[in-house]
């Protein structure tokens, strides 16, 4: 059984500062990963899909890594905002069936 | 925004009664895909479809059925609604399989009393 695993489940960060969280993920047979933020009350959005150890994207304030060697992934915020509030979903795809496996999340919460 | 519709988007039902939610895209995309999102569980897969009248078994399929007789509509189906599939169910689809971006739709609240 394929098991993906975030970690905090949640997070209070001060309005201003940076923060960052961990995706966990079978280091075999590696495919893809995807991050995905959800909104209260709305539906989950793409981040990122990563494929290559020593991946680094960015979007604007957030940016993700990908270590597919150990099978882990961080996610970061720089300067963390109220809109950043939201709960951050990584997903796992193995070459295998290629279906993604879904983590159960970080929730953010943003203090202002 | 990806065209994607669920109806309906609240439902209150008893025990042993049928159920069938729709999902609707205007995408003309390949795949769709129906999800179930409980607390404490990330999204589980319960079915998918990868093109017309084909589809397969995800992780949590007892219970549900699904047709997909036109590529714009998938269709989901609790035979005999238990308290356990009290759920918010997500529609998604992609372009592609491998890998590929999901979008979802904006989700049905379903309560089975």
């Amino acid at each position: 059984i394929l098991n993906v695993e975030q970690s905090p489940q949640s997070l209070h960060v001060q309005e201003g500062d940076s923060t960052n969280f961990t995706c966990s993920f079978p280091s075999s047979n590696f495919y893809a990963l995807h991050w995905y933020r959800w909104e209260t009350a709305k539906s989950p959005e793409a981040l990122f899909v990563m494929t290559l150890n020593g991946d680094e994207k960015k979007k604007g304030r957030i940016s993700a890594t990908l270590n597919t060697k150990e099978g882990y992934s961080y996610l970061y915020i720089k300067g963390s905002q109220p809109e950043d509030s939201a709960t951050y979903l990584c997903a796992f795809i193995g070459d295998s069936n290629y279906q993604l496996i879904w983590g159960a999340g970080t929730k953010l919460i943003i203090k202002p | 925004d990806a065209g994607i519709t669920q109806s309906p988007r609240h439902k209150v039902t008893e025990t042993g009664t049928p159920v069938t939610l729709r999902c609707h895209q205007t995408e003309n995309h390949r795949y769709m895909y129906w999800y179930r999102q409980d607390p404490g569980h990330g999204l589980r897969l319960i079915h998918y479809s990868y093109g017309v009248k084909d589809t397969d078994k995800g992780e949590v399929s007892d219970g549900y059925s699904v047709s997909r007789s036109k590529t714009e509509d998938f269709l989901l189906t609790l035979e005999s609604a238990t308290s356990s599939q009290t759920s918010v169910y997500f529609c998604a689809i992609s372009a592609g399989t491998k890998g590929a971006t999901q979008y979802f739709g904006p989700g049905t609240r379903l309560l089975v009393l």
